[in-house]
């Protein structure tokens, strides 16, 4: 597997409160994703960085934001957590041509 | 609305039987198309890129095709094993290297 890992791999938080999810990779490649995988939904980019400090919006960008202080990682913070952000979030890790290289094997969030 | 439609939603064969899925696209400018696999309560793999100008790419026992005038792309795998038992997902890179749009998926069962 490529080394990327996100951490946790499951939460389980109450609504209201704030969540935060890290992505850590050891490829030293330039971007990095965000995504929420649904039912009935392909992948959706939350937000992505093209490197330290430089990020931007993906479609489903609400209530979340990012930060990347450090090539290796990236982390997601939902700011005030609600039902309708219960996902699966995969972090995927790439060089630019588009679309990612490698993805981690998600995180499982549910909001109660 | 840049869109990547995916057919069947569904198939199951039988072990040893080729199958082919199919991927039809709007987006526009193009800058590639990937195909991944994604087996269960994991992150998607990775199985081919093509760039607008490749009309073929193997990897193995699947290969990608893409018509990039009529926008169809359709991954063909042969010999089908157990383990090729998963959801595959195709996704059209934009020009921009940030954005991609992903498919719904195919969900593929081999059985025995």
């Amino acid at each position: 597997d490529a080394g990327i890992t996100q951490s946790p791999r499951h939460k389980v938080t109450e609504t209201g409160t704030p969540v935060t999810l890290r992505c850590h990779q050891t490829e030293n490649h330039r971007y990095m994703y965000w995504y929420r995988q649904d039912p009935g939904h392909g992948l959706r980019l939350i937000h992505y960085s093209y490197g330290v400090k430089d990020t931007d919006k993906g479609e489903v960008s609400d209530g979340y934001s990012v930060s990347r202080s450090k090539t290796e990682d990236f982390l997601l913070t939902l700011e005030s957590a609600t039902s309708s952000q219960t996902s699966v979030y995969f972090c995927a890790i790439g060089v630019g041509e588009g679309s990612p290289l490698h993805f981690g094997n998600g995180t499982r969030l549910t909001v109660t | 609305k840049n869109q990547v439609e995916q057919s069947p939603q569904s198939l199951i064969i039988l072990e040893g039987k080729n199958c082919t899925l199919q991927c039809n696209y709007t987006v526009s400018p193009f800058s590639n198309l990937r195909w991944y696999k994604q087996d269960t309560g994991r992150g998607p793999v990775s199985l081919t890129i093509m760039t607008f100008s490749e009309n073929t790419k193997s990897n193995g026992r699947y290969t990608a095709t893409l018509d990039a005038d009529t926008k169809q792309s359709s991954l063909h795998i042969t010999a089908s094993q157990l383990s090729d038992s998963a959801s595959y997902i195709c996704v059209v890179s934009h020009t921009n290297a940030g954005k991609s749009t992903f498919g719904d998926g195919t969900t593929l069962t081999v059985k025995p």
